[in-house]
């Protein structure tokens, strides 16, 4: 049971916008940075916002991350069939790196 | 281009080790640590600790603490994860990150994975 609370699943349809939560306390996502990876079938998780809502070189402003004080949310705009994956929150709590349970995003 | 190489799949019967490692190229960051993270089979991911590449310093998760070792050879830029008292419950996929930092980072490179199953 992780510290940080993810719904264990989401959908949409294309083109739409859909948000994932990601909610923990004022030791975690409230009094740290929230970092959120996308992961495939198969694959290796991939960094897709830093920092609560820094997005790297590379990923398309689709995705975008925000927080309020101890909730965080990725949100996906203009959803494409690509975008279907596991979604996981990440940050501090103390000295540990926690992660979400995670997220399936389904496309419809 | 920062880029991981992880070392192949292994099969492990219970109460063995085993070690597994990672290769960075293209590292440019002056402060960066290397991370383990592991994730079961269907499950979400457990980080197990990290290595600061500058001074050697290692952190470690308390599920991991005692049975855990993570070592950094600068001079082949490859890091590596010990296990000890494997178990059934250790099955699973262990990935390597590269961050250009510790507790405060930006980017963080995932390398492929490396697959271990514990059976008998």
């Amino acid at each position: 049971q992780s510290v940080l609370t993810q719904p264990p699943s989401a959908s949409g349809t294309p083109g739409q916008r859909v948000t994932i939560s990601c909610s923990g306390s004022t030791s975690n996502v409230g009094g740290n940075y929230v970092f959120w990876y996308q992961q495939f079938p198969g694959s290796a998780p991939k960094l897709l916002i830093s920092r609560d809502d820094q997005r790297p070189s590379g990923v398309p402003d689709r995705f975008s991350g925000s927080k309020s004080g101890a909730s965080a949310s990725l949100a996906i705009s203009g959803l494409r069939s690509e975008d279907e994956a596991d979604y996981y929150c990440a940050t501090w709590h103390g000295s540990l790196w926690v992660f979400g349970g995670g997220t399936k995003l389904t496309v419809l | 281009q920062v880029q991981l190489v992880q070392s192949g799949a292994e099969v492990k019967k219970p109460g063995a080790s085993m070690k597994i490692s990672c290769k960075a190229s293209g590292n440019s960051f002056s402060s960066y640590s290397l991370n383990w993270v592991y994730q079961a089979p269907g499950q979400s991911l457990e980080w197990m600790g990290w290595i600061i590449g500058r001074n050697g310093d290692t952190r470690y998760s308390e599920k991991f603490q005692g049975r855990v070792t993570i070592t950094w050879d600068a001079s082949a830029g490859t890091t590596s994860l010990e296990l000890r008292s494997l178990s059934s419950e250790d099955t699973g996929v262990y990935y390597c990150t590269l961050r250009d930092g510790y507790i405060f980072f930006r980017v963080d490179i995932w390398g492929p994975g490396t697959k271990v199953t514990v059976s008998s």
